[in-house]
């Protein structure tokens, strides 16, 4: 691995469900996020991680959690989805929780039907 | 609250140069980053300004004006991969990142 991974790469979920959209890097980064792309929006912040076992809120973090149990691995999980959760995720970042340049995974496309 | 404004599009010819604008209103300021994203794909980091002037970096080149709230990326030399968005973002005083809708850029031969 080198950088960012994302998994799924897509997935159409009925609403109701769970899911989790997994991220892992191997950059050894203190800090990580989750972020959301809606077309006609900029990209808004779920949830960030500035180190391991530490979690904090973002702009849009209702129907969200996360965990950081290591340092690699944060994923986002929706415990009961929504239509208005279809969006691109993507998973990023930084060596600090500083103004440090983030990182970005490929991105996950949800579907919320 | 906090806003950042860009153009939705712009149009640009190969080989020709181009300004892209970037206002910013945030709470607290710890710097102005531009990304590149192509259709598709993630955003990749183009530049960082944190204190006032251009930075160059090869063919592109970012402005920032603390005082007017202002910043602007400079593309030269357009070539045909330059086609995509390019994203504005404010870091506030808690460092995070506040994004623009971002600018799409067409170019055109």
């Amino acid at each position: 691995i080198a950088g960012i991974t994302q998994a799924p790469t897509s997935q159409i979920l009925a609403a109701g469900r769970r899911m989790t959209l997994r991220c892992t890097q191997d950059m050894r980064h203190n800090a990580m996020y989750w972020y959301r792309q809606d077309l006609g929006l900029g990209l808004r912040l779920i949830h960030y991680s500035n180190t391991a076992g530490t979690t904090g809120k973002g702009e849009v973090p209702d129907g969200y959690s996360v965990s950081r149990a290591n340092t690699d691995d944060f994923p986002l999980t929706l415990a009961s989805a929504v239509p208005s959760q279809t969006s691109v995720y993507f998973c990023a970042s930084s060596r600090s929780g500083g103004a440090d340049t983030q990182y970005f995974g490929p991105g996950t496309r949800l579907t919320v039907l | 609250g906090q806003n950042i404004d860009q153009p939705t599009e712009m149009t640009a010819t190969e080989g020709a140069i181009v300004q892209i604008n970037c206002t910013y209103q945030t709470s607290g300021f710890n710097g102005l980053f531009w990304y590149q994203q192509h259709a598709g794909e993630a955003p990749t980091f183009l530049s960082y300004n944190v204190l006032d002037g251009l930075e160059e970096k090869g063919r592109f080149s970012s402005f920032l004006s603390r005082s007017k709230g202002y910043s602007y990326l400079l593309l030269k030399e357009l070539q045909m991969k330059d086609s995509a968005s390019y994203l504005c973002a404010s870091a506030d005083s808690n460092y995070q990142l506040i994004w623009g809708a971002g600018t799409k850029l067409i170019i055109k031969p």
